[in-house]
């Protein structure tokens, strides 16, 4: 039982590239985010999956995709990245949009665009 | 715009003192707020969940107190030992999504 994981750990791209971020889980989970973490910022919501089949837009989405490619996977996409997107992003997941269920974090990726 | 604070941003403690910190967060609409522990180069763990204004969850020597009419929770660590350092935060569940506090560092020096 791996939980939540995410590839890659690490990634350093130019301005401009692009790259798509893998996370899974195990869990059987219905629901499943997309955070980055900034120094002083906390984790902020870039996008979430409610269910299988939806998505939805969380606190700063704008320069990223999602795709929830079936119930364990769900993937972050940067279709031009900027350097403004350097950060920690930290995938999540949860059994479901009920107030009290705990959250699973995946490791992280860490990402510089230079 | 939902906004969750949390105090101090960091915190230093001698291994056997006892500390508390402070999350406040809206206190209209409220459905839960969650506290995670998070050590370096882990994951956030969770630690409690919280719905009811006047709760009071203990995990081993780590509590939490929720007053959700005034929009706070602490949390408390009694006897501090150098395996809590870490970094505490809070999230406020939101309708659909959690909102979290940029966290408190908690450092508890041997």
């Amino acid at each position: 039982n791996a939980g939540v994981t995410q590839t890659p750990k690490f990634q350093v791209l130019k301005t401009g590239q692009s790259m798509t971020l893998q996370c899974a889980q195990d869990m059987n989970h219905n629901s499943m985010y997309w955070y980055r973490q900034d120094p002083g910022m906390g984790l902020r919501l870039i996008y979430y999956s409610a269910s299988e089949g939806t998505t939805d837009k969380g606190e700063v989405p704008n320069g990223y995709n999602v795709s929830r490619l079936n119930k364990r996977e769900f993937s972050l996409r940067l279709e031009s990245a900027a350097p403004s997107q350097t950060s920690v992003y930290f995938c999540a997941s949860r059994r479901g949009l009920v107030e009290n269920y705990e959250q699973y974090f995946g490791p992280g990726t860490r990402l510089t665009v230079t | 715009i939902l906004n969750v604070e949390q105090s101090p941003q960091s915190l230093h403690v001698q291994e056997g003192d006892s500390t508390n910190f402070t999350c406040s967060f809206p206190s209209s609409n409220f459905y839960a707020l969650h506290w995670y522990r998070w050590e370096t180069a882990k994951s956030p763990e969770a630690l409690f969940v919280m719905t009811l204004n006047g709760d009071e969850k203990k995990k081993g020597r780590i509590s939490a107190t929720l007053n959700t009419k005034e929009g706070y929770s602490y949390l408390y660590i009694k006897g501090s030992q150098p395996e809590d350092s870490a970094t505490y935060l809070c999230a406020f569940w939101n309708n659909n999504d959690m909102r979290f506090g940029a966290g408190t560092r908690l450092t508890v020096k041997p």
